[in-house]
């Protein structure tokens, strides 16, 4: 399996907070990515990254904001939690366009 | 109109038949494609890429139609084991990095 790990694994906060999720990989991949799943809607992508300070915008970006200060860890943060992003977080790396993403065991996050 | 449609079903299927997932894409530029499982609660695992030319492994078989935009899944002999959600995946990497998921297809198998 590969090496990439998420924490926290589960977080309950309340309406406004800030909440920062990370992931950490030990397979100097270059390309990492965060997506939400929710019933009816799949898993979308919410940021990715191509690159150490290199990130873009997935489908579902408002209300968030990612950085990448260094290729191992890619965190996710909602500035201000809503109701509407409690949701099951995934991070996804991978090594190369094309290539096939492996996921982290995944945050469950509940805003309260 | 989403980017990759799937059938969500449930598709309940009895042990030993043959089951096929199909899933549309929209954009033409996509390059890479593949098909994932997702038990209950976890997180997805790769069950096979897709090449054009089709691949088989196993009791899997995966397929791509190119011209008409949609790839498939075909499970023969179903076990029990096979009950998940399957995951068609798009990646559109021409000036882009995006990996898009379809929301899935649930199959349960009955003994």
């Amino acid at each position: 399996d590969a090496g990439i790990t998420q924490s926290p694994r589960h977080k309950v906060t309340e309406t406004g907070t800030p909440v920062t999720l990370r992931c950490h990989q030990t397979e100097n991949h270059r390309y990492m990515y965060w997506y939400r799943q929710d019933p009816g809607h799949g898993l979308r992508l919410i940021h990715y990254s191509y690159g150490v300070k290199d990130t873009d915008k997935g489908e579902v970006s408002d209300g968030y904001s990612v950085s990448r200060s260094k290729t191992e860890d890619f965190l996710l943060t909602l500035e201000s939690a809503t109701s509407s992003q409690t949701s099951v977080y995934f991070c996804a790396i991978t090594p190369g366009l094309n290539e096939k993403l492996f996921f982290g065991s995944g945050t469950q996050l509940s805003v309260l | 109109r989403k980017e990759v449609e799937q059938d969500p079903g449930p598709f309940n299927v009895p042990e030993g038949a043959t089951v096929a997932f199909n899933c549309t894409y929209s954009n033409s530029a996509s390059q890479s494609f593949f098909w994932y499982r997702q038990d209950c609660r976890k997180e997805p695992k790769l069950l096979m890429s897709v090449y054009s030319s089709g691949n088989e492994d196993g009791r899997f078989t995966a397929q791509l139609n190119r011209a008409s935009q949609y790839i498939s899944l075909l499970i023969r002999d179903s076990k029990l084991s096979d009950s998940a959600t399957y995951l068609c995946v798009v990646a559109t990497t021409s000036g882009t990095y995006k990996y898009i998921f379809g929301t899935g297809t649930r199959l349960k198998v009955l003994a």
